[in-house]
C-alpha cells in the first residue's frame, strides 16, 4: 500500500458526461500528479500540482482540468467525455515535487465511457 | 526529445533463472531512472532509482538494476525469479529542466515466470 488513495475505483458513464476523480496524497507530501493509463497511449502525465500551484502540464485536453486544495487532495475533472477518454486514471505524489523525488502511485480510477 | 525505450513487449524466465528486463534512455544531461512494477488490477508499485553515485541500484524484492551511461541503458535485473514476480514492468526517465518532476514512461514489459 503506498499510502496515496484515489476514489473511486471504478467509474461507467456515458458520452458527454462529466466526472470528478479524487486523489489524496501521501501524509506530508506536497506534490500530486496525474497520468493516464492507455491501450493506445501507454502511461502518459497528464498534469502536476504543487502545494496548491500548478507545476506542469502533459498531454491533458482542454476539457480536462485538475486542481489541489488547501488539504492538499487533488481532483481531475473530464467533461464533454468520449468514448476514447476510457481509461485508467493514476494520482501519484511525492515530497517536494521536483527531482529527486520518488512518485508513489494510488490504485487507480478505471473510467469506463459508453 | 526524452524518452525510454523498452524493446521487448514480452520476457518469459522459468523459475529459479535469472531474469533481465531491458532499458533504455534519452535524454537532456544527467538521467534519473526509474523501474515500476503493475500487476493486474493495481496501481504502479516503486521498485528502485537510480540519481547519482553507484552504477548497481538495489531495490524491492532482490530486484537491481545497473546503469550504464556508454550505452544509455538502465536494465532490471534479478538473480532468481520467482512466479510471483510476474507481471508489467515500467522504465521511466524524469524529465530534464526546470522544477518538474514529470516521468516519461516505457511502454511497459510483461514479464512471465513459469513453474
Amino acid at each position: 500500500d503506498s499510502g496515496v488513495t484515489q476514489t473511486p475505483k471504478h467509474l461507467i458513464t456515458a458520452t458527454g458526461q462529466r466526472v470528478t476523480l479524487r486523489c489524496s496524497p501521501r501524509s506530508g507530501d506536497l506534490s500530486v500528479y496525474w497520468y493516464q493509463q492507455s491501450l493506445d497511449q501507454g502511461l502518459q502525465f497528464l498534469i502536476q500540482y504543487y502545494n496548491g500551484e500548478e507545476r506542469a502540464k502533459g498531454n491533458i485536453l482542454e476539457r480536462f482540468s485538475a486542481q489541489q486544495f488547501p488539504d492538499l487532495h487533488s481532483e481531475l475533472n473530464l467533461s464533454s467525455l468520449e468514448l476514447g477518454d476510457s481509461a485508467l486514471y493514476f494520482c501519484a505524489s511525492s515530497a517536494r515535487g521536483g527531482p529527486p523525488d520518488t512518485q508513489y502511485f494510488g490504485p487507480g480510477t478505471r473510467l469506463t465511457v459508453l | 526529445a526524452q524518452s525510454v525505450a523498452q524493446p521487448e513487449d514480452q520476457v518469459n524466465v522459468a523459475e529459479g533463472n535469472p531474469l533481465t528486463v531491458k532499458c533504455t534512455y534519452s535524454v537532456s544531461g544527467n538521467p534519473y531512472l526509474f523501474w515500476y512494477v503493475q500487476y493486474p488490477n493495481r496501481g504502479l508499485q516503486f521498485l528502485l532509482k537510480y540519481i547519482t553515485g553507484d552504477n548497481l541500484v538495489k531495490g524491492s524484492y532482490g530486484f537491481e538494476a545497473e546503469f550504464n551511461k556508454s550505452q544509455t541503458s538502465f536494465h532490471l535485473k534479478k538473480p532468481s525469479a520467482l512466479v510471483s514476480d510476474s507481471a508489467l514492468y515500467f522504465c521511466a526517465v524524469r524529465v530534464y529542466g526546470g522544477a518538474t518532476n514529470k516521468l516519461i514512461f516505457g511502454t511497459g514489459t510483461l514479464l512471465a515466470v513459469q513453474p
